[in-house]
Order: C-alpha cells, then sequence, then structure tokens
C-alpha cells in the first residue's frame, strides 16, 4: 500500500510569492493533518482536517490556510512568502481523528524561500 | 501550557552499546505519549506509543520506552544499537480538543561509532 505523498519534493520560492503544497493520505484514512518543521527543531502543528472540516488550528498567522477535498487529498497554502517560512513541511494522515489514531507522515516538502 | 523536553541535543554512541534517550513532558492530564524516528530527508516513523496500562511499552525495530507519572518522564531505551540507528529522534505529547496535535520535543541526534 502506497503511504502519505506529498508533492513536490522541493520547491524554491521567493519573498511575498505564494505556494500550494499537496498531500495524498493514506488509502481509507480521512484524517489529514499539516506541521512544519524548521531545520533544528521539532514539527509545529500547523492544521488538523477530517470529512472536509477543519478540526484543529496551531499558531500560525492567516497567511497559512488549507482545505481537505472530497477524496481526502489535501492543500497547504501559504501567501506573502517570508524567509522564515523556510522549512519542511510535514503531511500526516490517520483513519480518524481521534486520539488513539496513529499519524503516519509524508517525507515532505522542503520550501527554500529567497 | 503542554511542552516536551528532550535534554540532549546530540548523543554518540557505539555500536552493540545500550542507549537511553531522555524525554520530559509537561501536560495536565493523562497523557498520550510517542517516539518516532526521521532518518536525513525523511518524514517521521512511529517507533512506540503509549497510551495507557502497562508503563513498558515494546515498539519497532527492539525499542522499548517507560512512562513514569512520577518523574514526568518517557525515556526511550535499546539494549544494544546498530549503526543502521543513526537518525534523530523525536518524543511528542498528543494533545486532544480542537484538534489531533502533536506537541514535539527538539529532538535528539544520534550518532552512532562503528
Amino acid at each position: 500500500d502506497a503511504g502519505v505523498t506529498q508533492s513536490p519534493t522541493h520547491l524554491i520560492k521567493t519573498r511575498g510569492q505564494h505556494v500550494t503544497l499537496r498531500c495524498s493520505p493514506i488509502s481509507g484514512h480521512k484524517s489529514v493533518s499539516w506541521y512544519q518543521q524548521v531545520l533544528g527543531q521539532g514539527p509545529q502543528f500547523i492544521f488538523q482536517y477530517y470529512e472536509k472540516e477543519e478540526r484543529g488550528r496551531g499558531n500560525f498567522p492567516d497567511r497559512f490556510s488549507a482545505r481537505q477535498f472530497p477524496n481526502y487529498s489535501s492543500e497547504l497554502n501559504v501567501n506573502a512568502l517570508l524567509l522564515g517560512d523556510s522549512a519542511l513541511y510535514l503531511c500526516a494522515s490517520s483513519p480518524t481523528p481521534d486520539g488513539n489514531s496513529p499519524l503516519h507522515f509524508g517525507n515532505g516538502t522542503r520550501l527554500t524561500v529567497t | 501550557a503542554q511542552s516536551v523536553t528532550q535534554p540532549d541535543i546530540h548523543i554518540t554512541v557505539s555500536e552493540g552499546a545500550s542507549l537511553e534517550l531522555r524525554c520530559n513532558y509537561s501536560y495536565g492530564a493523562t497523557p498520550y505519549l510517542f517516539w518516532y524516528v526521521q532518518s536525513p530527508g525523511q518524514g517521521l516513523q512511529l517507533l512506540l506509543k503509549y497510551f495507557s496500562g502497562d508503563t513498558l511499552v515494546q515498539g519497532i525495530k527492539g525499542f522499548e520506552a517507560e512512562f513514569k507519572r512520577s518523574q514526568s518522564s518517557f525515556n526511550l531505551r535499546k539494549p544494544s544499537v546498530h549503526w543502521s540507528d543513526a537518525a534523530e529522534y523525536f518524543c511528542a505529547v498528543l494533545i486532544t480538543g480542537g484538534g489531533n496535535k502533536l506537541t514535539f520535543g527538539t529532538g535528539t541526534q544520534l550518532k552512532v561509532e562503528l
């Protein structure tokens, strides 16, 4: 079975631009979460979606937004990019949004903002 | 606020030696605790989890962890380290309510000397 897939694997953007990152969950998983991992730090929670509805949001500015589609795939959008947005963006899926449903992570998208 | 502390940023051990990675958490309720491993350029792989019950939990790749409520700790152990265990290890606590959010520590980088 395919794991969580993310695209693209790497991308480079300029300050002020917009970026869209994509995630396909494991088949049968209906919950998708997004995390930001800055170099040298642990991942930080950005969003969780379940059945196309936002279930939780971390401490990130409104420049960050996301959505989930009927096939449970998800997009993370970041507007007005800042240098500090450079990070590895990780998507994780789980069958349900419950606490006892462990997250399965993708390999991430490495975003560099210049 | 909930937090996870991993006191050791880097640890170096010889192949075949035993390993213990420290993790302390701050969380008001009964915690759900996790250990993840991240190899370079990869996403996070779940090693083991603690929800309740037996305080000594077994995971994949020969790892185990012990939950000690009195010390607010969840240390990861392995009796004999292999060179392939070199990676970054993250401890995390699950925050329920308002999404299924993992709060991660800053990670411990493990180097294995041959």
